[in-house]
């Protein structure tokens, strides 16, 4: 089945940059998307096919793409973004799939 | 505003059924390209898709759970309904709906979410 993978954790400073990543387990990769989930709450799309950002999202989200990896950057880490990051794919029988997860810790 | 709320019992014994429905608004599941998935989370554990149904009533279901899990739609209600058969403790998660993008196979707007536990 297809699998994404993802760090368990990333910690950053404030005011830095934190990059988090998702590898797929196969090719073709699929449009990847990029959810923040904060204690209590329901996820919330930052990052859509790849890199684009929803109407709302702080410009300090952005997302890349390489072969079959891709990143969620966020630069300028605000102690806000504390909260657990899902990459999100599709595989090419119609499955979705979330990546296994990243807790982001501000220091 | 598209809006989704989930509701269904908080409570489940083992090997019964559980029956969540989905109410939203501000979208209509006839739209082509919409979709309305279904998301669950065990406490402190990652997310898992579940299901998705489409507005021309297309069903995909995880490959783990397919054999249990059924999804329908009632357009005129503005709901749709996951029953998964069979519950077992390992089951206990919140479950989310969520409102799938007509173009990008992508979930951007989500229920609040409603926890279930299953327990004699």
């Amino acid at each position: 089945s297809y699998e994404l993978t993802q760090p368990p954790s990333v910690s950053v400073s404030p005011g830095q940059t934190a990059r988090i990543t998702c590898s797929a387990d196969a090719l073709p990769k699929q449009y990847a998307y990029w959810y923040q989930q904060k204690p209590g709450q329901a996820p919330v799309l930052v990052i859509y096919k790849d890199s684009e950002r929803p109407s709302g999202i702080p410009e300090r989200f952005s997302g890349s793409s390489s072969g079959t990896t891709v990143t969620l950057t966020i630069s300028g880490v605000q102690a806000e973004d504390e909260a657990d990051y899902y990459c999100q794919s599709v595989d090419s029988s119609g499955t979705y799939v979330f990546g296994t997860g990243t807790k982001v810790t501000v220091l | 505003q598209i809006t989704l709320k989930e509701s269904g019992p908080t409570l489940v014994k083992p090997t019964q059924t559980l029956t969540l429905t989905c109410t939203f608004s501000g979208f209509s599941l006839s739209t082509s390209g919409v979709g309305v998935g279904w998301i669950r989370q065990p406490p402190g554990k990652a997310l898992e898709w579940l299901a998705l149904i489409y507005w021309d009533d297309d069903k995909r279901y995880s490959p783990s759970l397919k054999s249990r899990l059924t999804i329908t739609k009632d357009t005129s209600k503005n709901q749709v309904v996951l029953t998964m058969t069979n519950m077992d403790p390992v089951d206990t998660a919140t479950y989310y709906c969520a409102h799938r993008l007509a173009i990008y196979d992508v979930f951007d707007i989500w229920g609040q979410g409603t926890m279930v536990t299953v327990s004699s």
